[in-house]
């Protein structure tokens, strides 16, 4: 159980373009979920809170305008990178919460964008 | 606010051997502590976590940290290294405490582990 999905995997896209990315808790209603950025051989990043039927919370210098974030239902959470640029070349990775899992986080397998 | 620091960005070890990851974490409240692994272009998969129950705390794949209070640590072990375990691998805390800080999790810079034949 809790199995978290991400789509797509890979992503190539043109600078100047958007790419949307999907988050799918696959098994389990998800009230929050999370975006995380990592660069090469560095850490997570959270970029923000995504909580269903409400604004997304930006983390400090992550531009909202940039990377719009939709929780439209309990199962899916979206990442649209506007007008994308080489430097927005990472890998993003999604968590979901389970309702009865307030202090644990559930994965998805990352998509990794690389801007031309 | 909360942060955590991995000793160590490589580590490398024989199969068989002993690993040890270590993990050091400040928090001002009683925290929550994760050790994840990531294999290459995958996502975090969760190894064990400590929740304010027993303070040793075993996980998959025969790994097992310990929480140390008066240390401030969390440090990540097995027994016997098998080559499978060459991963990444993050320590990471939530701090307990409600409110905006629900459910954040704050992870380390990451240890790489390697395991030699």
């Amino acid at each position: 159980g809790a199995v978290v999905s991400q789509h797509p995997s890979r992503v190539i896209c043109k600078s100047g373009t958007s790419v949307k990315i999907e988050c799918r808790s696959l098994d389990f209603q998800a009230t929050t979920m999370f975006w995380y950025r990592q660069f090469p051989k560095q850490s997570l990043m959270l970029m923000a809170t995504s909580n269903e039927g409400s604004k997304a919370t930006y983390e400090q210098g992550v531009e909202k305008d940039k990377f719009l974030i939709n929780h439209a239902s309990l199962t899916l959470s979206t990442l649209t990178v506007t007008s994308a640029h080489p430097e927005d070349s990472s890998f993003y990775i999604c968590s979901a919460i389970p309702r009865a899992y307030y202090n644990e986080q559930f994965f998805g397998p990352g998509t990794r964008l690389t801007v031309l | 606010a909360q942060s955590v620091t991995q000793l160590g960005s490589h580590v490398s070890v024989s199969e068989g051997a002993l690993v040890l990851l270590r993990c050091n974490y400040s928090s001002s409240v009683p925290p929550y502590l994760f050790w994840y692994v990531q294999y290459p272009n995958q996502g975090l998969q969760l190894l064990l976590k400590y929740t304010s129950a027993a303070t040793l705390v075993k996980g998959i794949n025969g790994f097992e940290a310990e929480f140390k209070k008066s240390e401030t640590s969390f440090h990540l072990t097995k027994p016997s290294a098998h080559m499978s375990d060459a991963a990444e691998y993050f320590c990471a805390v939530i701090t307990n405490a409600g409110g905006t800080s629900y459910g954040k999790l704050t992870f380390g810079q990451g240890t790489i582990l390697t395991v030699h034949p």
